[in-house]
């Protein structure tokens, strides 16, 4: 299996413009995360779906912020407009949701730089 | 959430076994106590989980306090490549949420 999948790896952009990362969670995987690191604030949780239903977004920052889960082997976070505080790194994780299985796997990240 | 405590950091020598401490005295009946590890420029990786009796696997072994107020992660032979952040989470298990809230971790070093 691959692991999940994260793309850009790397982003810079401008203040202002929209920025969209995408996740490919593991096949098989019913639970979806976003997790936003940064030094000051750690490892935060965004937002998490299962099976492709928002369940808690009470992570998300502000309005500027939206997440999406089409369909089981894809979802985006879109930042718009962007701002230099929205510098991160920015990680996805996958898990099967089960009583026997809470594992999360998580994606290599998403390095974002707002200028 | 039920919080939980870990030193800011610790260092080991190579082929030690390294003991990582976790408090958690206001742990509940349901929640089970899982270690993430998060190497540098990574994501956090799963490491071990359990609820009351002690776990052993391929990564490490578990020892959990009989109150279940404080547990340990134990690296039986601590290598470089285990230099890394470990976080210890309390976890529901069950219900809707299966959400991860992470701490601040301990930041691990191995010397030579």
């Amino acid at each position: 299996d691959a692991g999940v999948i994260q793309s850009p790896r790397h982003e810079v952009t401008e203040m202002g413009q929209e920025v969209t990362l995408r996740c490919k969670p593991i096949s098989g995987h019913n639970s979806l995360f976003w997790y936003r690191q940064t030094m000051m604030r750690g490892l935060e949780l965004l937002i998490y779906f299962n099976n492709n239903v928002p369940i808690d977004d009470s992570g998300m920052p502000e309005d500027r912020f939206s997440a999406k889960m089409p369909n089981a082997s894809f979802s985006t976070l879109k930042i718009q407009p962007s701002e230099p505080r929205d510098s991160a790194v920015y990680f996805c994780a996958s898990s099967r949701r089960s009583a026997f299985s809470y594992e999360q796997y998580f994606g290599p990240g998403t390095r974002l730089t707002v200028t | 959430d039920a919080k939980t405590t870990q030193p800011n950091s610790m260092e080991s020598n190579e082929e030690e076994p390294v003991h990582l401490p976790c408090n958690h005295s206001t742990i509940s009946g349901t929640d089970y106590i899982h270690w993430y590890r998060q190497l540098p420029s990574q994501g956090p990786e799963y490491v071990i989980h359990g609820l009351t009796s002690n776990v052993n696997n391929r990564m490490a072994s578990l020892a959990i306090a009989e109150d279940r107020k404080s547990s340990t992660l134990i690296l039986h032979r601590a290598t470089l490549r285990d230099a890394a952040v470990y976080y210890c989470i309390l976890r529901f298990h069950g219900g809707a949420t299966n959400k991860l809230i992470f701490g601040t971790g301990t930041l691990l070093a191995v010397q030579p």
